[in-house]
């Protein structure tokens, strides 16, 4: 699977839409890009996936650039309960089957 | 949809005893993963289960590391012999392929081990 790359912490204050930037420049045309973030004390929990279009749901949006070599995850309008460490990880589908998780992101929202 | 369970929560045990963790996955997912996260770091990949057979090995799995799931449904993860650097949270996922295509992971909260 493609190595990510992703700031190791970000700010964003209370009620701003939070971006989180992702780099994947060498992921492949069958890999999507997948989001978990984890919480302090808990298992990472799934926000969305994606492979060429944008994907929106409830929680997050995902915005994929046309030559696919980076994303940004997007918490339109953040809490302090949006506190977490962001992974972003290139997974093929019916490949290795196991997600490889980096360092991630560390987002603080400031109240 | 009740979500992965694992137990126990937390585990303290002395070095060189053995520990057993359970993980009960959402029910009629068919997959089953085991991961491993040291403190500061991502979770790593261990192993997974496609129903009772067990596909693929991380080479973090030691002799002294063994899992199963005897009938397709809750995997148990069993260390021997357990040493200082085994202390880890111990994270359980599973997904679905039901609908033709893998469905994303799901995690459980993770069975903290201590060794003392």
């Amino acid at each position: 699977d493609a190595k990510t790359t992703q700031p190791p912490s970000m700010d964003c204050a209370e009620g701003r839409a939070a971006n989180l930037p992702c780099n994947h420049s060498t992921i492949s045309g069958n890999e999507y890009v997948y989001w978990y973030r984890q919480i302090h004390s808990q298992g990472p929990q799934y926000i969305i996936h994606g492979l060429k279009n944008n994907e929106t749901n409830e929680m997050a949006s995902l915005i994929i650039t046309e030559d696919r070599k980076s994303s940004t995850l997007i918490l339109p309008h953040a809490t302090l309960r949006d506190t977490a460490v962001y992974y972003c990880i290139a997974f093929r589908e019916f490949g290795n089957e196991k997600l490889t998780f980096g360092t991630g992101t560390r987002l603080t929202i400031i109240p | 949809d009740t979500g992965v369970s694992q137990n126990p929560r937390h585990k303290i045990t002395k070095r060189g005893q053995n520990v057993t963790f359970r993980c009960d996955p959402i029910s009629e997912h068919n997959r089953l993963y085991w991961y491993r996260q040291t403190l500061g770091q991502g979770p790593e990949f261990l192993t997974y289960f496609q129903n009772e057979a067990q596909l693929e090995k991380s080479r973090l799995l030691s002799d002294r590391f063994s899992a199963e799931r005897p009938k397709g449904s809750f995997s148990t993860l069993e260390i021997q012999r357990t040493e200082q650097g085994d202390s880890a949270m111990y994270l359980c996922a599973s997904s679905s392929t039901n609908r033709g295509s893998n469905q994303p992971q799901h995690f459980g909260d993770g069975t903290r081990l201590s060794i003392l």
